[in-house]
């Protein structure tokens, strides 16, 4: 059961313009999402989050929008650039309580490539 | 301030043999949760522990995996009896505490594989 789904398993972009990931998820218990990056051979790294009642958060280059209602999020790249060629993962969490420990739920990634 | 830490960065194993994952937390962190990314496949959560207690082990197959957090020391994943599936890139994340908005800040990864 994918709670959490990344339907494009690779982006293909020129520099200097826009990135979209998008990522959709089933669970209406999630509360808060976040996106990692990765590169090969190296653990993921924390890019940007977003709770739930927020429908969007924004760090420099990198903006993430949540629609509840449709239960999706993308994040957005503006400019982008070669350095951003890596693989994108959506992860999703429930709020921590007596049933939820918190732990993420992954999507299985995108690879985007941004083209000089 | 040193990030999370793991090793061995990669690890072989003959069919058979135990394999011991470490994973150091980043300083002040007390929340450990384990990940396995299988091939072509998204992280899948495997065990959250704080210090001396596991919280969360709904991803850790019934057989031959275990893992602690001791109260001095890193956490270990500890792979028993390892089969040529178990071969993957297992990722340990720290948080400072386990609150929902709390980030989970991932090591390098110990990859593994078994022949």
């Amino acid at each position: 059961d994918q709670q959490v789904k990344q339907n494009s398993p690779s982006l293909s972009v020129q520099e200097g313009r826009i990135s979209i990931l998008n990522c959709d998820y089933t669970n209406s218990m999630f509360d808060y999402f976040l996106w990692y990056k990765k590169y090969p051979a190296e653990g993921p790294t924390f890019l940007i989050s977003i709770s739930s009642i927020k429908d969007k958060n924004e760090d420099g280059r990198f903006t993430v929008f949540l629609n509840k209602s449709a239960k999706h999020l993308s994040l957005h790249i503006v400019p982008s650039q070669p350095g951003d060629s890596a693989v994108y993962f959506c992860a999703a969490r429930k709020r921590v309580g007596s049933s939820n420990t918190g732990k993420l739920i992954f999507g299985q990634g995108t690879t985007l490539q941004v083209k000089p | 301030n040193a990030g999370v830490m793991q090793n061995p960065r990669h690890l072989v194993r003959r069919r058979g043999q135990e394999a011991r994952l470490r994973c150091s937390p980043m300083k002040g962190h007390s929340h450990v949760y384990w990940y396995r990314q299988l091939p072509e496949e998204g992280l899948k959560f495997m065990v959250y522990l704080q210090k001396e207690n596991i919280i969360d082990e709904s991803g850790m197959p019934k057989e031959r995996f275990s893992a602690e957090f001791p109260k001095e020391g890193p956490s270990i994943l500890r792979i028993q009896q390892v089969v040529r599936g178990d071969s993957a890139a297992y990722f340990c994340a720290s948080s400072l505490s386990g609150l929902s908005t709390d980030t989970q800040y991932f090591g390098p990864g110990t990859r593994l594989t078994v022949l």
